[in-house]
């Protein structure tokens, strides 16, 4: 099992630009989750889906801040424009949703947006 | 909506000596509790959970309680060893449906120093 995959590992851009974090979730799970990790505010849930469907995106801090979910094996976290402060580390997880499986992380994206 | 708080956010112990981590939840509804390690740099990664339908769950060198009433649950590390020098982090979810949202302490720093 590859476990959850991220793209980039780090990505560094210039505020203003857009930014697009990818996740490709652990085959034959069902929910997926997007984090992001600081050290002022910890790991916070951002959004989440469920067969592909946003349930709860109440931890989206912005409207700069978009997700999505085409299919069951992708997920893209946007941000645009990006400031300064999103600089995070960002991780997805994923999990089979109506099991006692746990939430499984990806190794995150390191984001620092100058 | 719910809340978890930590403590303490450092804990520095000798080789072999036990370590404790208490966390407290707000929502009486909360009835998944699992337990995170995160390494410098690195995903974090579920080193054991506990339901609400059990008071305690042990595995090998680690342990987790739970009380409801009180809405606290700790974890228990004995024998400790360097390489349980992490970031330690305790979440609470209401999985409702199997639908499961995590919310996190802040995280305790753990040093096991030799």
């Amino acid at each position: 099992d590859a476990g959850v995959i991220q793209s980039p590992r780090h990505e560094v851009t210039e505020m203003g630009q857009e930014v697009t974090l990818r996740c490709k979730p652990i085959s034959g799970h069902n929910s997926l989750f997007w984090y992001r990790q600081t050290m002022m505010r910890g790991l916070e849930l951002l959004i989440y889906f469920n067969n592909n469907v946003p349930i709860d995106d109440s931890g989206m801090p912005e409207d700069r801040f978009s997700a999505k979910m085409p299919n069951a094996s992708f997920s893209t976290l946007k941000i645009q424009p990006s400031e300064p402060r999103d600089s995070a580390v960002y991780f997805c997880a994923s999990r089979l949703q109506g099991s006692n499986q746990p939430q499984h992380f990806g190794d995150g994206t390191r984001l620092s947006i100058l | 909506g719910e809340n978890v708080e930590q403590h303490p956010s450092t804990l520095s112990v000798q080789e072999g000596d036990s370590a404790v981590i208490k966390c407290t939840y707000s929502d009486s509804a909360s009835n998944y509790f699992p337990w995170y390690k995160q390494e410098l740099g690195k995903r974090p990664q579920l080193i054991i959970d506990i339901r609400s339908n059990v008071g305690e769950k042990k595995d090998q060198r680690i342990a987790v309680t739970l009380n409801k009433t009180a809405k606290h649950f700790s974890l228990h590390i004995t024998e400790t060893q360097p390489e349980d020098s992490a970031v330690y982090f305790c979440a609470a979810s209401m999985e409702d449906t199997g639908f499961q949202k995590l919310v996190f302490g802040t995280g305790t720093r753990l040093l096991v120093s030799p």
